[in-house]
């Protein structure tokens, strides 16, 4: 089965704090994705990726960056972290024209 | 512009009680329709995926089925383990983009 891990399960940082969130697929998949949900917003998506240091942003690419120096880690980057960010965050990776398989997700909170 | 529409948004069932969520889709071209369960503060599962109108796929207590414009999970003789939420998800197969279009999901309860 393919596996996707998210380094953190939970996460608490302080307003201004740099964040990375890391996501490691282990299928050899060429797209990558990161994703916020929120209640009553749904999955948003935030960044994704097609290939090795290539990025595309989503519907909400406003105070994140991405990075993928790898084929099977991407990462999530919030420059400066706010309080309005505290969310779920899931990253899913999928091969051309199939399905996600998603992560355990990341529970971050901005204090 | 795809747009997923899922309902209800909750629906709360006593074990034992059958009954069915729904998908409407709208999408330029139908590359696959995608069903996942979320269990609270957890990432989406993998149950199901439909191509084409009239496949049916099965996985235990859930069916997947799929029109032209929406799709059902039917869920017989829920056990309060299948209480969770359910997402619906179309991918389209023209403009060659594989970003999926997802809905807001159902939330299931099942109560014993």
């Amino acid at each position: 089965d393919v596996k996707v891990t998210q380094s953190s399960r939970y996460l608490v940082k302080r307003t201004g704090e740099k964040v990375f969130l890391e996501c490691v697929q282990d299928m050899d998949h060429e797209n990558m994705f990161w994703y916020r949900q929120d209640p009553g917003l749904g999955l948003r998506l935030i960044y994704f990726s097609y290939d090795v240091k290539m990025k595309e942003k989503g519907d909400i690419p406003e105070g994140y960056s991405v990075s993928r120096e790898k084929k099977e880690r991407f990462s999530l980057i919030l420059e400066s972290a706010s309080t309005n960010q505290t969310s779920m965050y899931l990253c899913a990776s999928s091969g051309v024209g199939y399905g996600y398989t998603f992560g355990s997700g990341t529970r971050l909170t901005v204090v | 512009e795809d747009q997923v529409t899922q309902s209800p948004e909750a629906l709360r069932l006593q074990e034992g009680e059958s009954s069915s969520l729904n998908c409407s889709y709208t999408v330029s071209g139908l590359r696959g329709l995608f069903w996942y369960r979320q269990d609270p503060g957890k990432g989406p599962e993998f149950l199901f995926t439909l191509y084409s109108a009239g496949e049916e796929k099965e996985k235990e207590r859930l069916k997947a089925t799929l029109t032209k414009k929406e799709s059902f999970l039917h869920i017989t003789a829920p056990k309060p383990e299948d209480s969770a939420t359910y997402l619906c998800a179309v991918q389209a197969a023209s403009g060659g983009s594989y970003i999926p279009t997802f809905g807001r999901g159902t939330s299931l309860i099942v109560h014993p």
